[in-house]
């Protein structure tokens, strides 16, 4: 059975460009939540969506919104980039959004701004 | 809110021995569960045990074991017998019912494995 996979798998933008990463869930799989992780730290929370609708948000600027398509397939865009969103980028599914609900990661797609 | 503190920035053990990474956590949720994570160099973090809140016994996966010790809100993961290819970072998690269930980690521990 196929992971989650994330795409590209590297992405090099210049500030003030905009970009846009996705992701593919688990099949069967209606939870995908999306998390940064900047070298040296371990990942934070950006964004949950299940069943097509945003379940949570962190703390992040309005820079960052997403989306999850009838497929549960989804999208991660960030306009305005900054030096500071240099990062890996990890997408997630899981079942539910229950406690136990396992997360399974992707690759990640791993941004570098210049 | 809750918290995951990894005080172990980097750990070193030989194979075949045993080692245990560190991790406490901070939750005023009754329900809960704990995670850890292995990440390799390529990037993608790969699910190793799961322990909830109100299970009575350590969980256990194969050469990874999980040292629950609720009053003392630690989770330590134990990996018995370590070879080469556990040399990886280490993160534990949280995911808990109020907020968003999702993950909050810690920030990881680097083992690394010496033949």
């Amino acid at each position: 059975d196929a992971g989650v996979t994330q795409s590209p798998t590297h992405l090099i933008k210049t500030r003030g460009q905009q970009v846009t990463l996705r992701c593919s869930p688990i099949s069967g799989h209606k939870s995908v939540s999306w998390y940064q992780q900047v070298l040296g730290q371990g990942p934070q929370f950006i964004f949950q969506y299940y069943e097509k609708e945003e379940r949570g948000r962190g703390n992040f600027p309005d820079r960052f919104s997403a989306r999850q398509f009838p497929n549960y397939s989804s999208e991660l865009n960030v306009n305005a980039l900054l030096l500071g969103d240099s990062a890996l980028y990890l997408c997630a599914s899981s079942l539910g959004t229950g406690v136990s609900y396992e997360q399974y990661f992707g690759p990640g797609t791993r941004l570098t701004v210049t | 809110a809750q918290k995951i503190t990894q005080t172990q920035p980097g750990m070193f053990v030989q194979e075949k021995e045993a080692v245990t990474l560190d991790c406490t956590y901070d939750t005023s949720d009754p329900s809960y569960g704990l995670f850890w994570y292995k990440q390799p160099s390529s990037g993608e973090m790969i699910f190793l045990i799961y322990q909830g809140s109100y299970d009575q016994q350590n969980a256990t996966e194969g050469r990874y074991s999980l040292n629950f010790q609720k009053a003392r809100k630690s989770a330590n993961l134990v990996i018995s017998a370590s070879q080469l290819g556990d040399s990886a970072m280490y993160f534990c998690a949280m995911r808990g019912p109020s907020g968003y269930s999702t993950l909050t980690f810690g920030k990881g521990t680097m083992l690394l494995v010496s033949p």
